[in-house]
Order: C-alpha cells, then sequence, then structure tokens
C-alpha cells in the first residue's frame, strides 16, 4: 500500500522568504501526487496535482512542485511567502482505486 | 457551481450512539469518498463509493458503513460511538475516471 511521510511537523518562515515543503512518498506503481492546503477548521483545497509528464508542476497562489521519481520525493515550494500561506500543508499519494494517502502534514507559521 | 456539501457542520454524540453524516457531491461528480481526520493528523481514507456500489475501503471496523444514493449523494454512519470517533469527516467527490477529489468543508463530529 501506498504512504506518505512529510518529515517536517511545523516550519516557521519569515514573510517574503523561500518556503520548501518536503514530501517522500512509497508507493510501487507511477503515482499521483497531490499537495493541499488545510485552514483552521476548513476543509482541503486543492494546490496542486501530479499525474504523468512534466515533472516540475506549477498550482495556484504561486506554489509549485518538483516530482523526483529517484528521490520519491515531491516536495512543495514558493518563492516568497505571505502572511496568509499560514496554514496545514498535506502531501498525498493517490493509487489506482483513488484511495488516496495523506501524510501527517506541516503547520506553516509565517513571522511578519 | 456549488462544491461538495456536507451537513451537518457539527454534531455532539455521547458513546454508544449512532450518528449519520451526508454529502452532496459535485454537479456531475459520481464517485464519492469518506475520510477521518483526527486533530493534529492527516486524514484516513475510509471508503469510496462509485455508482451506488463500495470501491474501496479503509481500515475501519465494520461500525463504519456508506451508501450512495442514484443522485451519487452519499451518507456515513457510524454505529456505537467511541470516544476515539471524535474527529472531522470529510466528503470529497470527483468525476468517474479522474483521481482528483475534491473536499467538503466536513462535520466535525464530537463523542462525550
Amino acid at each position: 500500500a501506498q504512504s506518505v511521510t512529510q518529515p517536517d511537523i511545523h516550519i516557521t518562515v519569515s514573510e517574503g522568504a523561500s518556503l520548501e515543503l518536503r514530501c517522500n512518498y512509497s508507493y510501487g506503481a507511477t503515482p499521483y501526487l497531490f499537495w493541499y492546503v488545510q485552514s483552521p477548521g476548513q476543509g482541503l483545497q486543492l494546490l496542486l496535482k501530479y499525474f504523468s509528464g512534466d515533472t516540475l508542476v506549477q498550482g495556484i497562489k504561486g506554489f509549485e512542485a518538483e516530482f523526483k521519481r529517484s528521490q520519491s520525493s515531491f516536495n512543495l515550494r514558493k518563492p516568497s511567502v505571505h502572511w496568509s500561506d499560514a496554514a496545514e500543508y498535506f502531501c498525498a499519494v493517490g493509487a489506482s482505486n483513488n484511495d488516496m494517502r495523506f501524510g501527517a502534514g506541516t503547520r506553516l507559521t509565517v513571522k511578519p | 457551481d456549488a462544491g461538495v456539501t456536507q451537513s451537518p457542520t457539527h454534531l455532539i454524540k455521547t458513546r454508544g450512539q449512532q450518528v449519520t453524516l451526508r454529502c452532496s457531491p459535485i454537479s456531475g461528480h459520481k464517485s464519492v469518498s469518506w475520510y477521518q481526520q483526527v486533530l493534529g493528523q492527516g486524514p484516513q481514507f475510509i471508503f469510496q463509493y462509485y455508482e451506488k456500489e463500495e470501491r474501496g475501503r479503509g481500515n475501519f471496523p465494520d461500525r463504519f458503513s456508506a451508501r450512495q444514493f442514484p443522485n451519487y449523494s452519499s451518507e456515513l454512519n457510524v454505529n456505537a460511538l467511541l470516544l476515539g470517533d471524535s474527529a472531522l469527516y470529510l466528503c470529497a467527490s470527483n468525476l468517474e475516471a479522474y483521481n482528483e477529489q475534491f473536499f467538503g468543508p466536513g462535520t466535525r463530529l464530537t463523542v462525550l
């Protein structure tokens, strides 16, 4: 079965600084990979997804992620963080039956 | 277009009771999935339904059951509630053969 590891439980960055959130996955076939963001008390919003093709994926709100098969990673990046980006970020891997497995999440705090 | 809707928003139950949560998918989406998100953790897959049939099941006890109706809406039932069932229950819908899931705002269940 597929699994996802997000090594960083909590990250703090200053507003305007760059951001990278790490995600490592385990899956035997070509994975479907996702990044979601969740604000407190809210549902999940899809930031970006990778199904196939170009390994650098652009998403909403200025986020991008790069799929590296050799490293089993799908790290999320943003060149300049805004205070409104403070939230919980989840990486997920989808299997062919749409059974998505989520990581435990990384909580992002943005310092003014 | 309306997104995924869930009802109720919040509810409080006592141990041993039964609860039914409801979900309406995005118009045109035929697949509905249910997830449990315990505070501080990522969502965990419970069920997926497509065309009224169960397509996938996560590692949850038989106290959890679900069904999908002809209009593709879905209900999640949990019997004999335990304190550990307290969580945010998320519903997601997606197109027939497309793996991107769209999440509702969730139902917050508190078991006392």
